[in-house]
């Protein structure tokens, strides 16, 4: 089936900075989600980019999808940006996630 | 809008008992799915559904797992008898279509002793 791989695993940052998380995967795809899993559990969507590049607010997405991947920005952190950010496309199953980028905004 | 709506938000029982979690989609969404998301294995798939007919349940681990949507705004998982390694976190999500955006419920944390 379809690999996801996301990096970096673990990122800290310093509140301001700005980061961009990685997304790949092993075949072509039509469909693919960015989500947020703040520390409370919940699951927000984020982006649904199959390809080209979305803004909201601080946040940015791009896929590729002729190179099979996707960066997901943030710019200027905050402390409430902290979570696991995680990725998804389809594969054998509607949508395959990654293992996620942790992520740690530090005041 | 309402989104997707998990009951109960948290559930501790015992070994060997019956645990039902429901879900309820955002209304007009054709799809539903069910996930557990552990440690170890991360989010995993165990069954979705379109249009209320289940189309794939090749996730569900064994048959003390079970699922019903028995209408469109209404979906239970079910495990008898649960065991603690059933303990994880499961969310319930809903889409247009299979192929659309999901959205999530804020899951159920399951907790069996």
């Amino acid at each position: 089936g379809i690999q996801v791989e996301q990096s970096p695993p673990d990122l800290i940052l310093q509140e301001g900075a700005n980061s961009t998380l990685r997304c790949n995967f092993s075949d072509s795809v039509n469909n693919l989600q960015w989500f947020h899993q703040n520390p409370w559990g919940q699951l927000i969507n984020l982006f649904y980019i199959p390809s080209g590049t979305k803004q909201n607010g601080r946040l940015s997405a791009t896929t590729v999808a002729t190179e099979r991947y996707s960066l997901l920005y943030i710019s200027s952190s905050q402390t409430t940006d902290s979570g696991v950010y995680f990725c998804a496309v389809p594969g054998n199953t509607p949508l395959v996630f990654g293992k996620g980028t942790r992520l740690s905004v530090i005041a | 809008d309402a989104g997707v709506i998990q009951s109960p938000r948290h559930e501790v029982t015992e070994m060997g008992q019956e645990v039902t979690l429901r879900c309820k989609p955002i209304s007009g969404h054709n799809s539903l799915f069910w996930y557990r998301q552990t440690m170890m294995r991360g989010l995993e798939l165990l069954i979705y559904f379109n249009n209320n007919v289940p189309i794939d349940d090749s996730g569900m681990p064994e048959d003390r797992f079970s699922a019903k949507m028995p209408n469109a705004s209404f979906s239970t998982l079910k495990i008898q008898p649960s065991e603690p390694r059933d303990s994880a976190v499961y969310f319930c999500a809903s889409s247009p279509g299979w192929n659309q955006p999901q959205h999530f419920g804020d899951g159920t944390r399951l907790s069996i002793l």
